[in-house]
């Protein structure tokens, strides 16, 4: 089945200690990216990837990082989590993803709480 | 500041009835889509607008990308119970992506 698998689901850290989000998708895509979900505020680009080892930043990039070192996973690291990063996260992927029948597919997210 | 701008960002409506949302921008795009999400998942694509005055129809959906390619409305004929869920819209720049805050649409049996 066509997936984009993230986890952990469900994560709740302290402030300061570096977590990571995994992201893997088995569609060969070349194109992935990393949003955050807050209410009132739709979803926001954190950051994206075009291909291996070619990573941009999206419209919210502050405090985080990523790698792109296999065409399947895009990890989204985050060094020193602070409070104001508790949100519902995505990864997604896509082969063309401006062409029309080439869709962003989402992963079922994670929850993150810092406290 | 939400570069697209989504209303009503709440409808609740009697199943049956007819209903609108609006996407809107001051911005233009290379394509459009919406996306309907359901609680505890990713957003599912419903479609992708990519060129200007295009309207495009899925059953009871029809999805239209204003002339100037900087808006788009969702209009559903008939609405049903199963039409619950949030309808997100995203302008697409070729690598980047800005969506809507959404409309959480309930349609009540």
């Amino acid at each position: 089945e066509a997936q984009v698998t993230q986890n952990p689901r469900y994560l709740i850290t302290v402030t300061g200690k570096k977590l990571t989000v995994t992201c893997s998708q088995n569609m060969n895509h070349e194109y992935m990216s990393w949003y955050r979900q807050d209410p009132g505020l739709g979803l926001r680009q954190i950051y994206y990837s075009m291909n291996v080892e070619v990573t941009d930043k999206g419209d919210v990039p502050e405090g985080y990082k990523v790698s792109r070192k296999e065409k399947r996973n895009f990890p989204l690291i985050l060094e020193s989590p602070s409070p104001n990063q508790t949100s519902l996260y995505f990864c997604a992927s896509s082969q063309i993803p401006w062409e029309s029948d080439s869709p962003l597919h989402f992963g079922n997210g994670t929850r993150l709480t810092v406290t | 500041t939400q570069l697209l701008e989504q209303s009503p960002q709440f409808l609740s409506i009697q199943e049956g009835e007819n209903l609108t949302v609006y996407c809107n921008s001051s911005s233009v795009f290379s394509s459009l889509q919406w996306y309907r999400q359901e609680p505890g998942e990713g957003p599912v694509l419903l479609v992708t607008v990519v060129t200007g005055g295009e309207v495009k129809k899925l059953k009871r959906l029809t999805f239209q990308f204003g002339d100037a390619r900087k808006d788009s409305s969702l209009h559903i004929t008939a609405a049903q119970p199963g039409d619950t869920g949030l309808y997100l819209c995203a302008g697409n720049n070729f690598n980047k992506f800005y969506f809507g805050s959404g409309t959480k649409l309930n349609v009540k049996p």
